[in-house]
């Protein structure tokens, strides 16, 4: 699996769009790009994944340049809520035998009132 | 509402005992997994199954089995408890060949070893 690189913590205010930016220089062409949320004491929670271009749904947007070697979670308007671990994964979707996650260390972010 | 469950939030051991960490799920997912999470490690893949009876060692194995008898759970099985076994331990499940995005996680138990 492609190794990912993310800052280790971040810091924002309520109603701040937050950008969290993941670089995964060795991407594989069969490689889509996942992003998880953690928060303590619960499991990862899946928020997006993409495989190129952008990616819209009710909670995040992802940003994925031409050359796939880093990709952008954008959170808008985060609130107190949104503070928690964020994970960027890269992975073959195609691959069986368990489609193995491997998780890095994540970011953390804290959202400020 | 799917989900994973797990059957403990919250456990406490003596070095030494054999530990069950069970996982259910009702998604009907054929792949299974086992994951320990401790502070500045993140998250690392102790054993995973993709069928029935069938296991796959992870990064982590030792010190560790599994156990898949039917399809909805897969049981962590700590032969004989260390103190260095003490972590949260994650269960997730997914479809096979699905998008990453097919990993659902169960709470959590967290065990101490002592």
């Amino acid at each position: 699996l492609a190794k990912t690189t993310q800052p280790i913590s971040m810091d924002s205010y309520e109603g701040q769009e937050v950008n969290i930016t993941c670089s995964h220089n060795n991407i594989a062409t069969n490689d889509y790009i996942t992003w998880y949320q953690q928060f303590p004491s619960q499991g990862p929670r899946f928020i997006i994944q993409g495989y190129k271009t952008k990616v819209t749904n009710e909670v995040a947007s992802l940003f994925i340049p031409a050359d796939r070697k880093s990709s952008t979670l954008s959170l808008p308007r985060v609130s107190l809520s949104d503070t928690a671990v964020y994970y960027c994964l890269v992975g073959d979707s195609r691959a069986n035998a368990g489609n193995m996650l491997t998780f890095g260390g994540g970011t953390r972010l804290m959202v400020k009132p | 509402d799917v989900k994973v469950t797990q059957s403990s939030r919250y456990l406490v051991k003596r070095t030494g005992e054999k530990v069950f960490l069970e996982c259910v799920q009702d998604m009907d997912h054929e792949n299974m997994f086992w994951y320990r999470q401790d502070p500045g490690l993140g998250l690392r893949l102790i054993y995973f199954s993709y069928d029935v009876k069938m296991k796959e060692k992870g990064d982590i194995p030792e010190g560790y089995s599994v156990s898949r008898e039917k399809k909805e759970r897969f049981s962590l099985i700590l032969e004989s408890a260390s103190t260095n076994q003490t972590s949260m331990y994650l269960c997730a499940s997914s479809l096979p060949g699905q998008n990453n995005y097919g990993y659902t996680f169960g709470s959590g138990t967290r065990l101490t070893v002592v």
